[in-house]
């Protein structure tokens, strides 16, 4: 069964603070991406990463960087975190090329005071 | 380039059809629908590559017009498990990357 996971379904940081999200796929996909989901604004892309170390920037990557050490593992980092970064982050995995099925982990919901 | 969905809501009688379309002001490829219940990841429905041909299963299908930039998604005798937001997603290059870019959503609401 496919399965992606995400290190945690609610967070709560201060402004400034350096953040990790971390999301984990276990079904040796390509290709991964972080979506930030906001009220109205639908599904917004942040980055994607369709190898190992590799990276494309979205549509939205102001104040955010990733890393892609290992295929089966993306992590988002949002060096100091600020309050208009409060959203719910949703990650997800597809097998070969970026238009591919997308599966997607639970979302973690960030909260930056 | 983010594609538009119209209506942004929708409120149904258990039995009744729905419409929900996705219009993009890019050449189409292929677009790509998912449904997101209430506190739920979003999950994969169906996707449409070019050549206008219709998919679906049950009483869920849709449509893709390439002329005219446009999918539809038709929800036929509504469920209350239909309930949820949809998205359509449109296959989008990117230097030499393709992406999926999402439409804002149409909330579904299904009373009985």
């Amino acid at each position: 069964d496919v399965k992606v996971t995400q290190s945690s379904r609610y967070l709560v940081k201060r402004t400034g603070e350096k953040v990790f999200l971390e999301c984990v796929q276990d079904m040796d996909h390509e290709n991964m991406f972080w979506y930030r989901q906001d009220p109205g604004l639908g599904l917004r892309l942040i980055y994607f990463s369709y190898d190992v170390k590799m990276k494309e920037k979205g549509d939205i990557p102001e104040g955010y960087s990733v890393s892609r050490e290992k295929k089966e593992r993306f992590s988002l980092i949002l060096e100091s975190a600020s309050t208009n970064q409060t959203s719910m982050y949703l990650c997800a995995s597809s097998f070969e090329t970026s238009t591919d099925t997308q599966y997607f982990g639970p979302g973690t919901r960030l909260t930056v005071l | 380039q983010q594609p538009v969905q119209s209506p942004q809501a929708v409120i149904l009688r258990e039995g009744e059809d729905a419409v929900i379309n996705c219009s993009s002001s890019k050449a189409l490829y292929s677009v790509h629908w998912y449904r997101q219940k209430h506190g739920e990841a979003p999950v994969f429905l169906m996707i449409l590559l070019k050549g206008g041909e219709q998919k679906g299963h049950e009483k869920i299908s849709a449509s893709f017009n390439e002329k005219k930039q446009q999918s539809s998604l038709y929800l036929t005798a509504s469920q209350l498990s239909y309930s949820g937001t949809y998205f359509c997603g449109t296959g989008q290059t990117q230097g030499g990357s393709e992406k999926l870019v999402f439409g804002k959503g149409t909330k579904l609401t299904v009373n009985p």
